[in-house]
């Protein structure tokens, strides 16, 4: 049973468009709700975080919007670049458990 | 160092052979936790350690699976008789205390043929 759900699988977007990805969640217990960028052969690198008492953070080009009541978090890239085109993961982490659970990725291919 | 950093950085085992997975933490951070990432996924939680003490390894798939990290510091991750479904790439990571920002490394890539 996956905890966290991601959407969609792959994305591509022109240079200086927006993308746009999607997570859900059914835990209440979730309290921290991070966005990890991967390359290919690293390890994921926290890109911005969210806690459930805000409904966006904004940090440069990298927006979080959260909507506690339906349960779900989006990532928003405004002005993409190829420099963006990785492998994105939403993650979760509840107050009581030390954990992340992951979302499974969206593939994301910023074309110039 | 300044990251975490695991080693080998890839390792080929033959089916039924015993491997152990190395991992630096960030010096002075307490939390270590290891993932396992197939391909084309996300990680997967496998145990959790605060200094010494492994306060959670209900990731752990089998009791194949073994980890440790005896002074509270460098981690070892021990898989004993690998298994095809063992392939996948290892994650580390740590964070300077329980709940804050977790930091990853590499990874290792572990191939069973």
């Amino acid at each position: 049973q996956q905890q966290v759900k991601q959407s969609p699988q792959s994305l591509i977007v022109q240079k200086g468009g927006i993308s746009i990805i999607n997570c859900a969640y059914e835990n209440t217990a979730f309290d921290y709700f991070p966005w990890y960028q991967q390359f290919p052969g690293k390890g994921p690198a926290l890109l911005i975080a969210i806690r459930p008492d805000v409904s966006e953070k904004k940090e440069g080009r990298f927006t979080i919007s959260f909507n506690k009541s339906a349960k779900q978090f989006s990532l928003h890239i405004m002005d993409s670049q190829p420099g963006d085109s990785a492998t994105y993961f939403c993650a979760a982490r509840g107050y009581n458990f030390n954990k992340f659970y992951f979302g499974s990725g969206t593939k994301l291919n910023v074309k110039p | 160092g300044a990251g975490v950093s695991q080693s080998p950085r890839y390792k080929v085992a033959k089916r039924g052979q015993d491997v152990a997975l190395r991992c630096d933490p960030i010096s002075g951070h307490v939390s270590l936790f290891w993932y396992q990432q197939a391909l084309g996924q996300g990680p997967e939680f496998l145990t959790y350690f605060q200094n010494e003490a492994q306060l959670d390894k209900s990731g752990l798939p089998s009791d194949r699976f073994f980890a440790e990290r005896p002074e509270g510091s460098v981690s070892t991750l021990k898989i004993q008789r690998t298994q095809q479904e063992d392939s996948a790439v290892y994650l580390c990571a740590s964070s300077l205390q329980p709940y804050a920002e977790a930091f990853f490394g590499q990874g290792t890539r572990l191939t069973v043929v």
